[in-house]
Formats: C-alpha cells, structure tokens, sequence
C-alpha cells in the first residue's frame, strides 16, 4: 500500500513570511496527525483530525499556526508568520480510528526559517 | 499528563553486539506501545508495536517487551549491524482517547 505523502520535503524561509506543508494520508485511515519535531526531541501533536473533524489541538499555537482536512483526506498546515523557533521537522501521521495498528508516518518536511 | 522517557540519550557500540534501548512511562494506563526508527533527517519507521495486553513482540533481530505494571518497554537489538545507526523513539497511548506521547529518543552508532 502507498505510505503517506508530505511534501515539500524541504522548504527555507524568512521569518515573518508564510508556509504551507501537504499531506496525503493512507488510504482508509480517518485520523490524521500533524507532529512538530525540534531537533534532538521527540515529536510533538501539534492537532489531530477525525475525518474533517478537529479532535485535538491544544497545542496548536493558534495565533500562527492553522490546519484543514476539508474532505476528510488530505491536510494542509500553515504557519503565518514564522518565527525563528519554527525551525523544526513537521511530521505528519495516519492511522485508523482507534490506533489499533499504530500510526504510520510519512518522510517529514524540514523547515529553516532564518 | 503521560511523560515517556529513554534511556540512555545516545550509545555507540562495536558491530556483533547485542545492546539494549529502554523506554519508561508514567502512567500505566496504556493502549499500546510503538518503536520507531528515525534516521537523520527523515520520518519514523515503524518497527514494533505491542499492545497493552502483549508481552513481547519480535521482528527479526529485534524484540520489544513490555511492562505496563513497572511502566516500562525495552527494545533489545540482536548482533547490532552498522546499518542499525539512527535514532530510535518509543511512544505511547493511553486507554482513554489520547494521541501517542513520544519519549525523547536514544541515538544509536554501530560501529563498523
């Protein structure tokens, strides 16, 4: 089966300005995942969908970071404006609804903002 | 509030040997627990995932137990081979609706 697509794979930028990432879950899996990754962490939720459904976002920073899952398949996330501390790799991760099998996680985008 | 952590930070060992990776968890209220693989740069690979009622699972040269009572899990990595190099997380869910809280990591060297 086709695993999740993210992309770009990476992306530079200039704090204060805009950046969307993109991700296309596995086939059937209705939860999605949008992970923040800061190098030499673990990752961390940044919100969860169930279908096209918020289910968690609380730490989310909402005043720069938003998600959608319009059709309840892919997902986008934006960061307007990106800070310096935005540097990181963002994850995104699939799974069916009760992680019964876990998740599966596409390659990563890794952000600089500089 | 879950808190994973994974000890030790970093390990280097010599090729042919076999090492283990230790994850420890707070609440023992668990759902199941995964091990993944990070290499540098890249997404998580899943490697084992046990559930709250599993002991032990195995893949190969590797196998991941579980605790839930002393709240722990360790990975142990038969005839370590220098391509076993990465970063290895283990995470965890909880009974009760919660997303996956993810350990720290141990980076791991195998060295040729």
């Amino acid at each position: 089966e086709a695993g999740v697509a993210q992309s770009p794979r990476y992306k530079i930028i200039e704090k204060r300005q805009s950046v969307a990432f993109w991700c296309n879950p596995i086939s059937g899996h209705a939860t999605l995942y949008w992970y923040q990754q800061i190098l030499g962490q673990g990752p961390k939720l940044l919100i969860q969908f169930q279908n096209n459904g918020v289910v968690d976002d609380s730490q989310l920073p909402k005043d720069r970071f938003s998600a959608e899952r319009l059709k309840g398949v892919d997902s986008t996330l934006k960061i307007q404006p990106a800070k310096l501390e935005d540097s990181a790799v963002y994850l995104c991760a699939s799974s069916f609804p009760t992680a019964l099998y876990g998740y599966t996680f596409g390659s990563g985008t890794r952000l600089t903002v500089v | 509030k879950q808190e994973v952590t994974q000890i030790p930070a970093a390990l280097s060992v010599p090729e042919g040997e076999n090492l283990v990776l230790n994850c420890s968890f707070t609440d023992s209220a668990i759902y199941n627990l995964q091990w993944f693989r990070q290499d540098p740069g890249k997404g998580l690979t899943s490697l084992l995932l046990i559930q709250s009622s599993q002991r032990e699972q195995t893949s190969g040269r590797l196998n991941a137990s579980l605790d839930k009572s002393s709240g722990r899990s360790t990975l142990y990595i038969a005839a370590s081979q220098p391509g076993d190099s990465a970063t290895y997380l283990c995470a965890v869910k909880g009974n009760y609706g919660q997303n996956f809280v993810f350990g720290p990591g141990t980076r791991l060297s195998v060295l040729p």
